[in-house]
């Protein structure tokens, strides 16, 4: 079956550093991948997506890395703040069908 | 432009009885994911539907879950004879169809958390 696991479970970052998520994937044929943010009680928010065709992409405050030699992905959040504290989820995907979810990153910030 | 939309948004049930979970996908999309969340852990792909279709159905136990998403209408995820391990929270996510290599961005509800007793 699949896997795609996080590196830490818990990461916690001072207000205004930049924060780094980490995400490893096993299938080697994955070719779309998403970052979502889920704060509690509430469903999963897509923050950035990249196809394998790509190894970085940007958006407002966030990048998303893509290393499809070691299958591994990354959300860098620049001056995080605490409306960013929530857990991270990476996704994957070589069907469209389904999206294989990690266990998910929770991130604290702290004022 | 609405989201989607997932009701009830709390559903508690007793062994043994049924629940059904109901979704609205956003407007102008026409495929639908169901996914099941337990406590602390990622969320898993249950069923992926378009109108009237199951598409892939892998990640959904064989017996007591059934899912439709009919012409008219929202999608709905049931459970018939719950037992206190459905107990989790049911995610629905739709998405449109844009060709892409790979799948389209999936939009989720809410949610529903279910709780058995």
């Amino acid at each position: 079956g699949e896997s795609v696991g996080l590196h830490l479970p818990t990461l916690s970052v001072q207000e205004g550093d930049n924060s780094i998520i980490n995400c490893a994937y096993s299938n080697s044929a994955s070719d779309y991948f998403i970052w979502y943010k889920q704060e509690s009680g509430k469903g999963p928010q897509f923050i950035i997506d990249i196809r394998s065709n790509m190894d970085k992409r940007q958006g407002q405050r966030v990048t998303v890395l893509l290393n499809k030699t070691v299958k591994h992905l990354s959300l860098q959040i620049a001056a995080t703040q605490p409306g960013d504290s929530a857990v991270y989820f990476c996704a994957e995907t070589n069907t469209g069908n389904q999206f294989y979810f990690g266990t998910g990153t929770s991130l604290t910030v702290i004022p | 432009n609405a989201g989607v939309m997932q009701n009830p948004r709390h559903l508690v049930r007793r062994r043994g009885q049924e629940a059904r979970l109901r979704c609205s996908p956003m407007k102008g999309h026409s495929h639908v994911y169901w996914y099941r969340q337990l406590p602390e852990e990622g969320l898993k792909f249950m069923v992926y539907l378009q109108k009237e279709n199951i598409i892939d159905e892998s990640g959904m136990p064989k017996e007591r879950f059934s899912a439709e998403f009919p012409k008219e209408g929202p999608s709905i995820l049931r459970i018939q004879q719950v037992v206190r391990g459905d107990s989790a929270a049911y995610f629905c996510a739709s998405s449109p169809y844009t060709g892409g290599a790979g799948g389209d961005t999936q939009y989720f509800g809410p949610g529903t958390r279910l709780t058995v007793l």
